[in-house]
């Protein structure tokens, strides 16, 4: 079992350039959601999925898009990278609510 | 909205305990509990899915008011090994996001 994978560990973007960032799970679990992680700001979520062709907004979904076509893979697209989306974005995953959620390693992106 | 958690910091001498306060303006589904060392990713201590239930998890157990939608996390004889970053994270009714507080920097000191 490998988890929540998550790829690239880390990436150096230039502004205005665009990326996917991966995210696969291989523990069937229906729900999944991205997170960014900033200095003294917590976990903020920035969009989540309840199961394949089901995606909805979280706190700052400005700038990201998602989409979920498989229950293994939900991945995050910045369209036009800013240097405020520098941070280190987390993946979750879990099988419904009534259980917590298996995080991704992460993935440390600096826009410059 | 984020939940509101309390305090923000926490300093103890292992074997010391302590409480973390999380609160929420939202009627609430559940209240999550993860830590979060240097460096790694967040790790799933246990969920409250009932008013007033308490679960455990080692030394550590929490309880859930669902009428004050307010929860704590009670550590108790303190280890080192339980240093790092606290977080709650609440689940409303409404929705199912799962959104966090700020979380609580605990430093526990030999």
């Amino acid at each position: 079992n490998a988890g929540v994978t998550q790829t690239p560990k880390f990436q150096v973007l230039k502004t205005g350039q665009s990326m996917t960032l991966q995210c696969a799970q291989d523990m069937n679990h229906e729900y999944m959601s991205w997170y960014r992680q900033d200095p003294g700001m917590g976990l903020r979520l920035i969009h989540y999925s309840v199961g394949a062709g089901i995606t909805d907004q979280g706190e700052v979904p400005n700038g990201y898009n998602v989409s979920r076509s498989t229950t293994e893979d939900f991945p995050l697209r910045l369209l036009s990278a800013a240097p405020s989306q520098t941070s280190v974005y987390f993946c979750a995953s879990s099988p419904d609510a009534n259980y917590g959620y298996t995080f991704g390693s992460g993935t440390r992106l600096t826009v410059v | 909205q984020q939940p509101v958690q309390s305090p923000q910091a926490v300093i103890l001498r292992e074997g010391e305990d302590a409480v973390i306060n999380c609160s929420s303006s939202k009627a609430l589904y559940s209240v999550h509990w993860y830590r979060q060392k240097h460096g790694e990713a967040p790790v799933f201590l246990m969920i409250l899915l009932k008013g007033g239930e308490q679960k455990g998890h080692e030394k550590i157990s929490a309880s859930f008011n669902e009428k004050k939608q307010q929860s704590s996390l009670y550590l108790t004889a303190s280890q080192l090994s339980y240093s790092g970053t606290y977080f709650c994270g609440t689940h409303p009714r409404s929705n199912y996001k799962l959104t966090f507080g700020k979380g609580t920097l605990l430093t526990v000191n030999p």
